[in-house]
């Protein structure tokens, strides 16, 4: 079955250092990642994705994110963090095997992100 | 380029009482996905339509809740009658169909009382 983990239900770290927000997934073919960000009572705003090619992978507002494929993880990144980073940060799989509905997403339960001036 | 819309933004009923969310897609976005996003947790897939067919509802309760979208482009998500834990934050979401990312509205936010 598929399933995504987001170890920490919250991250702090102080703004200008680098940030990493934990995601592992478990599927039964070559996954699709995504990470999204979720302000106050705002939707989930789309930050990367990951489908094929190149491991690391660039996105939105200076966010980067590594797949790695022995660990099962897709870890989101930043080098240096801004207080306006803070908010919530949702993983998402999808199997491209699953036949049970087309392009369904799996989201983890999410990490709240706590920048610090 | 507008994005997803969607109606109330908040609402508070009391238990029984029935309740209608509106979602309009990105224009040309074939596929529509409504969530229910229970605080504390990530959103989970309620149904998802392809055009005005639906191709996956195996997550939604369907002795209360029903979903419609009659010509293929916006969208209502009823709950009928209301449980206290339907208390949750319903999101919209649209994409082309053949492109991966999924794009969401601000979602409704209900209380059920």
């Amino acid at each position: 079955a598929q399933s995504v983990a987001q170890p920490e239900d919250q991250v702090n770290v102080a703004e200008g250092n680098p940030l990493t927000v934990k995601c592992t997934y478990s599927v039964s073919g070559n996954p699709y990642l995504f990470w999204y960000v979720q302000y106050p009572n705002r939707g989930l705003q789309f930050l990367l994705k990951y489908i094929t090619g190149d491991n690391l992978v660039k996105g939105s507002y200076g966010f980067e994110a590594e797949f790695n494929k022995s660990q099962t993880s897709f870890h989101l990144k930043k080098p240096s963090a801004l207080v306006s980073d803070s908010a919530l940060y949702f993983c998402a799989v999808r199997d491209p095997m699953f036949s049970g509905g087309y392009n369904k997403l799996i989201f983890g339960a999410g990490t709240r992100l706590a920048v610090h001036p | 380029e507008a994005g997803v819309a969607q109606s109330p933004r908040y609402k508070i009923i009391e238990k029984r009482q029935s309740v209608a969310f509106w979602c309009n897609p990105i224009s040309g976005h074939a596929t529509l996905y409504w969530y229910q996003q229970i605080l504390g947790q990530g959103p989970k897939l309620l149904i998802q339509f392809q055009n005005n067919g639906v191709v996956d509802d195996s997550q939604l309760p369907k002795d209360r809740f029903s979903a419609e979208r009659l010509k293929g482009v916006d969208s209502t998500l009823k709950i009928q009658p209301a449980k206290l834990e339907d208390s949750a934050v319903y999101l919209c979401a649209s994409n082309p169909g053949a492109e991966e990312t999924q794009y969401f509205g601000p979602g409704t936010r209900l209380l059920v009382l």
